[in-house]
């Protein structure tokens, strides 16, 4: 079963523009949400993460939003930067990193 | 810090032979290393988890007997796979936890079976 859902398999995006990258999910236990990137041919990279405690965490040119009564977090990219280009995974785990899912990832493509 | 290596990055076997992938934490101790498995355009999906010195939980649908994972010591895991056939081509990625909510993935291993 598919406990993270990213329905968008693919998103293109001007460079300078923003990037807004949605995941979803159905598990209610899931209590800790990570976005991962990665480039073809290698192991995802972690990006940024956000406790379900919180609605929003920022780093950079980087948010996560989290809307726990939606089910629902998004990854905000801003200024977007073809090197940004990469497949972004959502994931979601509870009580302990045991439980990892992950969605199916979403291509974005930045244009210069 | 908190690099994982994998070992090999890519391999082609002859179906039913067995295949050893490495997978190692390089500056940490990982309680807990994962497996995982993706096939081309679909999610990376979580194959077992092993903590050191104790027997590998898989996920339902993985076969144990096939895919045989050892957890050496607290930098090391391997994850074998035995009598390869076509179907197990994929691309095996290995993760190693520290006991917070990240892991941090090795590069991945493409194994190609023909």
């Amino acid at each position: 079963d598919q406990q993270v859902k990213q329905n968008s398999p693919s998103l293109s995006v001007q460079e300078g523009r923003i990037s807004i990258l949605n995941c979803d999910y159905t598990n209610s236990m899931f209590d800790y949400f990570l976005w991962y990137k990665k480039y073809p041919a290698e192991g995802p990279t972690f990006l940024i993460s956000i406790s379900s405690i919180k609605d929003k965490n920022e780093d950079g040119r980087f948010t996560v939003f989290l809307n726990k009564s939606a089910k629902h977090l998004s990854l905000h990219i801003v200024p977007s930067q073809p090197g940004d280009s990469a497949v972004y995974f959502c994931a979601a785990s509870s009580g302990n990193n045991n439980d990892m899912r992950f969605g199916a990832g979403t291509r974005l493509t930045v244009k210069p | 810090g908190a690099v994982v290596s994998q070992h090999p990055s890519w391999v082609i076997c002859k179906s039913g032979t067995s295949v050893k992938i490495e997978c190692r934490s390089l500056d940490f101790q990982a309680t807990t290393m994962f497996w995982y498995r993706q096939f081309p355009k679909q999610s990376l999906m979580l194959m077992a988890t092993s903590n050191e010195g104790s027997k590998a939980t898989y996920e339902q649908g993985v076969e144990k007997d096939k895919f045989l994972i050892n957890h050496a010591s607290l930098t090391l895991s391997t994850l074998t796979v035995t009598s390869a056939h076509p179907e197990d081509s994929s691309f095996y990625i290995c993760s190693a936890g520290t006991g917070t909510h990240e892991q941090y993935f090795g590069p991945g291993t493409r194994l190609t079976v023909t």
